[in-house]
């Protein structure tokens, strides 16, 4: 099976921009989660989506959003971008109690 | 949110084994424990789960103890290739309840 797929995998974009991240799961897997991680937080909780519903929501303000589409695949927003969001954003797919990461979209904002 | 202690940084050598231990006082009934491996600018890679007792895949053996406070991933052998970050994650695992913490991981150096 092919793994977690994330789109873009680099993206550069100024302040107060917004963004949107892809995120394909494993096949059959319909639990997608969403992490932030950088250097001075290390990995951060962002959300979860299971059958299209958000599940689950770490402490991130409302800027940071997402959704999930009937086929599992997952998109997450991030809107009026800060000099602080410049990260590595990773997407999860899970398989009853295991969680598969993917190559995540590394983030740069100017 | 069971939280993790672990050791900021191991060495080792080619060849050895190498025992990582992570603490988990406050485990729920319904926690897993998961072991995650990171390279640089890479997602985590899964490497073993398990609820209690020992469990053992290709790459990796867990020991857990019957109070589950604790647990111990054992990589055999290990090569200059497992130099990482590697993580012990506590938590529900079910759909909507996976707001899994992560702690600092355990930076493990492999010399020749």
């Amino acid at each position: 099976k092919a793994g977690v797929t994330q789109t873009p995998r680099y993206l550069i974009k100024t302040r107060g921009q917004q963004v949107t991240l892809s995120c394909s799961p494993i096949s059959g897997h319909r639990s997608v989660s969403w992490y932030q991680q950088t250097p001075g937080q290390g990995l951060q909780f962002l959300f979860e989506y299971f059958s299209e519903t958000q599940r689950n929501k770490g402490n991130f303000p409302g800027r940071f959003s997402g959704r999930q589409f009937s086929n599992s695949r997952s998109e997450m927003n991030v809107s009026t971008l800060e000099l602080g969001d410049s990260a590595l954003y990773l997407c999860a797919s899970s398989w009853e109690e295991t969680q598969y990461f993917g190559p995540g979209t590394r983030l740069l904002v100017l | 949110l069971a939280k993790t202690t672990q050791p900021i940084s191991m060495d080792s050598y080619e060849g050895q084994e190498v025992n990582i231990t992570c603490s988990h006082n406050n485990i729920a009934t319904n926690d897993y424990i998961t072991w995650y491996q990171q390279f640089p600018s890479q997602g985590p890679r899964f490497i073993i789960q398990g609820y209690k007792t020992k469990v053992t895949n290709e790459v990796a053996s867990l020991f857990i103890p019957a109070d589950r406070k604790s647990s111990t991933l054992s990589l055999p052998r290990v090569s200059l290739s497992d130099t990482a970050v590697y993580y012990c994650l506590v938590g529900d695992m079910k759909p909507g309840r996976r707001a899994l913490t992560f702690g600092s991981g355990t930076r493990l150096q492999v010399q020749p």
